[in-house]
């Protein structure tokens, strides 16, 4: 089992800052890395696959990094909203049938 | 739109019933996944299917079974529920290393 971890588990955010948060995971040996937004009563909703190092994507505000390397990867939130408010999810695609293993989250809590 | 759906939304079941939880899905996808979700331990796996009829233990099996009778549905079944399967159940399934597609969950309670 691959650990990937998630920091920090929660944070604060002010409408208008930008925020970020990491993904570390112990080793390359993965297919490819995925973030999902899970926000409550609703299911969790793709946001970006990575599988290059330095691979880079970007959605509206936010954005994503990844360096397989040194073992993280970076989500990004630019001018944070109140609907920016969720978990967000971590992942590894860890066989070539696409079995997904998950960071605990990161929740994140934008006040007006 | 595609669609991952299961059954119930909310259950609230007794120790020692058998609960089943059903997942359909829409989009022809040969892989299927079963995942709980408790505070603080993201999500685990206890289930997975590649195939018609084939199954998968993932990390967390014990106390559950799963049936794949037909492509589209993948059902969950707590043989003996018990209050630590008081959790969120996530289905998802997928065609491949491009990720999932998620149902909605059903948050089971024992009680």
């Amino acid at each position: 089992i691959l650990n990937v971890e998630q920091s920090p588990q929660s944070l604060h955010v002010q409408e208008g800052d930008s925020t970020n948060f990491t993904c570390s995971f112990p080793s390359s040996n993965f297919y490819a890395l995925h973030w999902y937004r899970w926000e409550t009563a609703k299911s969790p909703e793709a946001l970006f696959v990575m599988t290059l190092n330095g691979d880079e994507k970007k959605k509206g505000r936010i954005s994503a990094t990844l360096n397989t390397k040194e073992g993280y990867s970076y989500l990004y939130i630019k001018g944070s909203q109140p609907e920016d408010s969720a978990t967000y999810l971590c992942a590894l695609t860890t066989d070539s049938w696409g079995k997904l293993q998950f960071g605990a989250g990161t929740q994140v809590v934008v006040t007006p | 739109d595609v669609k991952v759906t299961q059954s119930s939304r909310y259950l609230v079941k007794r120790t020692g019933e058998k609960v089943f939880l059903e997942c359909v899905q829409d989009m022809d996808h040969e892989n299927m996944f079963w995942y709980r979700q408790d505070p603080g331990l993201g999500l685990r796996l206890i289930y997975f299917s590649y195939d018609v009829k084939m199954k998968e233990k993932g990390d967390i099996p014990e106390g559950y079974s799963v049936s794949r009778e037909k492509k589209e549905r993948f059902s969950l079944i707590l043989e003996s529920a018990s209050t630590n399967q008081t959790s969120m159940y996530l289905c998802a399934s997928s065609s491949g290393i491009g990720g999932y597609t998620f149902g909605s969950g059903t948050r089971l309670t024992v009680v």
